[in-house]
């Protein structure tokens, strides 16, 4: 089961790009990576999931390296609304051996 | 499209008591999974139902049990309710048996006394 650490906090500022990383050094070859965003009182939104190399969506991007160790999630121009937590999971798509994060804390800053 | 319901939204209990809480997801979806979301342990997995069958479960005592009927509704229930049960509960639905593009309800906020 891959173990996953993040950052606990981050602050930015509004326009600024942010990149949040994930490490997952025991990753294994059918895991996947899916971020997810959650403000309180909220349950987590999905953003974005990728396998390797890189996944762009609207709202964001994914960068993975090839070995697949650590992952990057990238927010573009961020604002205020994007403050919130971020986690990361790193599991199969079969649904038995996957892990969130612990969460990493944004505060975007005017 | 409507998104994932839960209710109740809140809910305090006694301990030694049980409760049940409901989740309907996504129109289509047919995987339904349920979470435990406490400050000091995060995310934690409880179980998934697929076609009204569980398919997966977390690491969590059995007085932790859930359904799910042909509609793709479930429910969870939790007997013997302990102090440590108090948390957010969340339920998550999704297209496919393991998929972790999941659609996340607001959650039922559980508080035992």
């Amino acid at each position: 089961l891959a173990k996953t650490t993040q950052p606990i906090s981050m602050d930015s500022y509004e326009g600024q790009e942010v990149n949040i990383t994930c490490s997952h050094n025991n990753i294994a070859t059918n895991d996947y990576i899916t971020w997810y965003q959650q403000f309180p009182s909220q349950g987590p939104r999905f953003i974005i999931q990728g396998y390797k190399t890189k996944v762009t969506n609207e709202v964001a991007s994914l960068f993975i390296p090839a070995d697949r160790k650590s992952s990057t999630l990238s927010l573009p121009r961020v604002s205020l609304s994007d403050t919130a937590v971020y986690y990361c999971l790193v599991g199969d798509n079969y649904g038995q051996n996957f892990v969130f994060g612990p969460g990493t804390r944004l505060s975007v800053l005017p | 499209k409507a998104g994932v319901t839960q209710t109740p939204r809140y809910l305090i209990k006694t301990r030694g008591q049980q409760v049940t809480l409901s989740c309907s997801p996504i129109s289509g979806h047919r995987s339904v999974s349920w979470y435990q979301q406490t400050p000091g342990q995060g995310l934690q997995f409880l179980f998934e139902y697929f076609s009204e069958t569980q398919r997966n479960k977390g690491n969590f005592p059995g007085r932790f049990s859930g359904r799910q009927f042909s509609n793709s509704r479930s429910e969870m229930n939790v007997s013997t309710l302990e102090l440590g049960d108090s948390a957010l509960y969340l339920c998550a639905s999704s297209w496919g048996q393991g998929d972790h593009e999941q659609y996340f309800g607001p959650g039922t906020r559980l508080t035992v006394t």
